[in-house]
């Protein structure tokens, strides 16, 4: 099972959006609304910010939302903030016989 | 307030053995899955394997299965990562996660992760 695939990098000054994409296939993003979004501060554990593809939990700024178009999900993060400088993961449920798969990362990098 | 604390960073040789750990609390330790996830130097997250501390039910990863052992002592809400022999590529840092899995079009995501526990294998 592949990774999904996710740019090595983004960048953007603070105050503008910046959207992060993730591409799967047909038998992962592309079938199930189950895509799920991870940031992690340099040196810290991952967080999760976006489940079931547009969910946030309670607690995650608005400032960051999810969409999916057929096979690619992305992350939007608008109202860039210094203190958005992480790496970015998705992952995707991709049917019975496993947990899911991850996207490979993306390090934000915020001017 | 839910919290996963793991056990301390480990320095090993090859060979050697070993045992980590992930408390849970906060929450009832015995009705969530708890999943561990791989993070090599630089890399990206690999799951590796979960388990249902209720009845001890776990699934691994086929790039893990037979590399690695999970468990869970519900008793005290902890949950376990152990390697009879350990290589230099194990070196990585290893989290644990609460797993909500798949469910009638619902969950499949990790929603509290632990501070994770770094372990360098080195001769």
């Amino acid at each position: 099972q592949s990774a999904l695939t996710q740019p090595a990098s983004v960048s953007g000054s603070p105050g503008q959006s910046i959207t992060i994409s993730c591409t799967g296939t047909s038998s992962d993003v592309g079938i199930y609304n189950l895509v799920s979004w991870y940031q992690q501060p340099p040196g810290k554990a991952p967080k999760l910010i976006i489940y079931e593809v547009t969910k946030r939990p309670s607690g995650v700024s608005n400032r960051f939302s999810g969409s999916k178009s057929g096979n690619t999900a992305s992350l939007t993060i608008s109202g860039l903030q210094a203190e958005d400088e992480a790496d970015y993961f998705c992952h995707s449920y991709a049917g019975s016989s496993t947990v899911g798969v991850f996207g490979g990362g993306t390090k934000l990098t915020v001017l | 307030e839910v919290q996963l604390v793991q056990s301390g960073a480990e320095v090993k040789k090859p060979g050697e053995s070993l045992k980590i750990s992930c408390k849970g609390s906060g929450y009832s330790f015995t009705n969530y899955w708890i999943g561990w996830v791989r993070q090599m130097p630089g890399k990206g997250l690999e799951w590796m394997g979960i388990i249902y501390p209720g009845d001890s039910h776990t699934r691994y990863s086929p790039s893990f299965q037979g590399q690695v052992t999970i468990s869970a002592d519900k008793s005290i809400s902890t949950a376990y990562l152990q390697w009879s022999s350990l290589k230099a590529s194990d070196t990585a840092m290893y989290y644990c996660a609460r797993h909500r899995p798949h469910y009638y079009g619902s969950g499949s995501y990790f929603d509290y992760w632990g501070q994770g526990t770094l372990v360098p294998v080195s001769s």
